[in-house]
């Protein structure tokens, strides 16, 4: 079984570009989540998606952070205009709808912001 | 704020040795789950515990939970290099959303 694909590996941009990060998550999985990670802290939860529709974006930044899971597989998050403070690792994650407890991560993409 | 927070920050061992890490959480749960995060790596899913259950094993893994203190705690015995990670608890509290601390850094020295 295929893992959790993600892409860009490393993206390095200006403050005030934009950026989008791509994730394809394991086949069959309904439930996807982004996390945002930075240096030294866990991941924080951005948004979750039920196949494609927003179960809880409470925690994304909706003034710059923007995120869509149009077929209801691969995802896109967007970060339009960057901050310095958005320098992070960005982690997508999937679960399956016959074992919802258990999340399977992405290698994630980590973002650095100059 | 509902996630677990994990003791000690960092933890340095001999190989071979034993590894405790403790995690603590303030409100009830479902289950608390156990993640490994090597560096530049995502998450991977270690072992899950039901707050029924009182201990798991899994191959060198034991996780234990103690639902009335509110507390968890994971070893890793016969410690190996490839153990050095990051190791984060999650407390799942009833729905399908994991809250991360700030995670145990574990060395184990050759």
């Amino acid at each position: 079984e295929a893992g959790v694909a993600q892409s860009p590996r490393y993206k390095i941009i200006e403050k005030r570009q934009s950026v989008a990060f791509w994730c394809n998550p394991i086949s069959g999985h309904a439930t996807l989540y982004w996390y945002q990670q930075i240096l030294g802290q866990g991941p924080k939860l951005l948004i979750q998606f039920q196949n494609n529709g927003v179960v809880d974006d409470s925690q994304l930044p909706k003034d710059r952070f923007s995120a869509e899971r149009l077929k209801g597989v691969d995802s896109t998050l967007k970060i339009q205009p960057a901050k310095l403070e958005d320098s992070a690792v960005y982690l997508c994650a999937s679960s399956s709808p016959l074992n919802t407890d258990t999340q399977y991560f992405g290698p994630g993409t980590r973002l650095t912001v100059l | 704020s509902q996630q677990g927070e994990e003791d000690p920050q960092a933890l340095s061992i001999q190989e071979g040795e034993n590894a405790t890490m403790n995690c603590s959480y303030k409100t009830s749960i479902n289950n608390l789950q156990w993640y490994r995060q090597n560096s530049g790596r995502g998450l991977v899913h270690l072992i899950l515990i039901r707050s029924n259950e009182r201990e798991k094993h899994s191959g060198r893994l034991r996780v234990t939970l103690d639902t009335s203190k509110k507390s968890s705690s994971l070893l890793i015995t016969a410690s190996r290099a490839a153990d050095t990670a990051s190791y984060f608890c999650a407390p799942n509290f009833g729905n399908e959303k994991l809250t991360f601390g700030t995670g145990t850094r574990l060395t184990i020295i050759p």
